[in-house]
């Protein structure tokens, strides 16, 4: 595809469940972020990838956030024992090796009830 | 500890006129500025940005201004256009780090016919 690609756009999901939030990043990029937005704040950096290198993890909350990157291609994002806290949209973006400009997706809005 | 402060939570603007968003930061390590901008439902995309070895970059309406000794930029938009309406976030990346971006907490724009 030509863009990024989250799925899915809405997930509402009752706390304690486990979630999977997919990104498909732009074809050919080897850089991949997670990051979130809660409500009326800025972007929060989770978890990055590059290419076969082991992902930079400093960003991610607690232990219930895990991340993996299949094919140096699609990620997985997934949340455990869902906390209301954890409502907000997650947005994944890619980027060429070595750029500083990234590309995101339309996010996934995340709400706990 | 706000790495990024964007103070103005949102900013009005009459049609035609110049729109001035700001944005400071506090970490002298960062060398690239970037400012996304967002629609609802929708990702950030990106708009502009400026190398610390740099002051000024320009592209048709838009133009990034940098004053490191002052740590703050700022995006000028000129003219403005109702199509500007979005939110406006100003993000910064760190010499040596990842790429991973900070993000301030963003401008609301509005631009009024």
């Amino acid at each position: 595809g030509a863009g990024v690609s989250q799925s899915p756009s809405n997930k509402v999901t009752e706390k304690g469940k486990d979630v999977e939030l997919r990104c498909d990043p732009i074809s050919g990029h080897t850089a991949l972020y997670w990051y979130r937005q809660s409500l009326g704040q800025g972007l929060e950096f989770l978890i990055y990838f590059q290419g076969n290198s082991a992902p930079d993890k400093s960003g991610l909350p607690s232990d219930r956030f895990s991340a993996e990157r299949t094919g140096g291609s699609v990620s997985t994002l997934t949340i455990q024992r869902t906390q209301q806290e954890d409502s907000a949209v997650y947005l994944c973006a890619s980027s060429l090796r070595g750029e500083n400009i990234q590309y995101f997706g339309a996010g996934t809005r995340l709400s706990v009830l | 500890d706000q790495q990024v402060k964007q103070n103005s939570p949102s900013l009005s603007v009459q049609e035609g006129r110049i729109s001035i968003l700001n944005c400071d930061y506090t970490n002298s390590m960062f060398d690239y500025f970037l400012w996304y901008k967002k629609y609802p439902a929708e990702g950030p995309t990106f708009l502009i940005s400026i190398s610390s070895i740099k002051d000024k970059n320009e592209d048709g309406r838009f133009t990034v201004f940098l004053n490191k000794s002052a740590k703050h930029l700022s995006l000028h938009i000129v003219p403005s256009q109702p199509g500007d309406s979005a939110v406006y976030f100003c993000a910064a990346s760190a010499r040596g780090s990842q790429g991973n971006l900070i993000f301030g907490k963003g401008t609301k724009l509005s631009v009024k016919p």
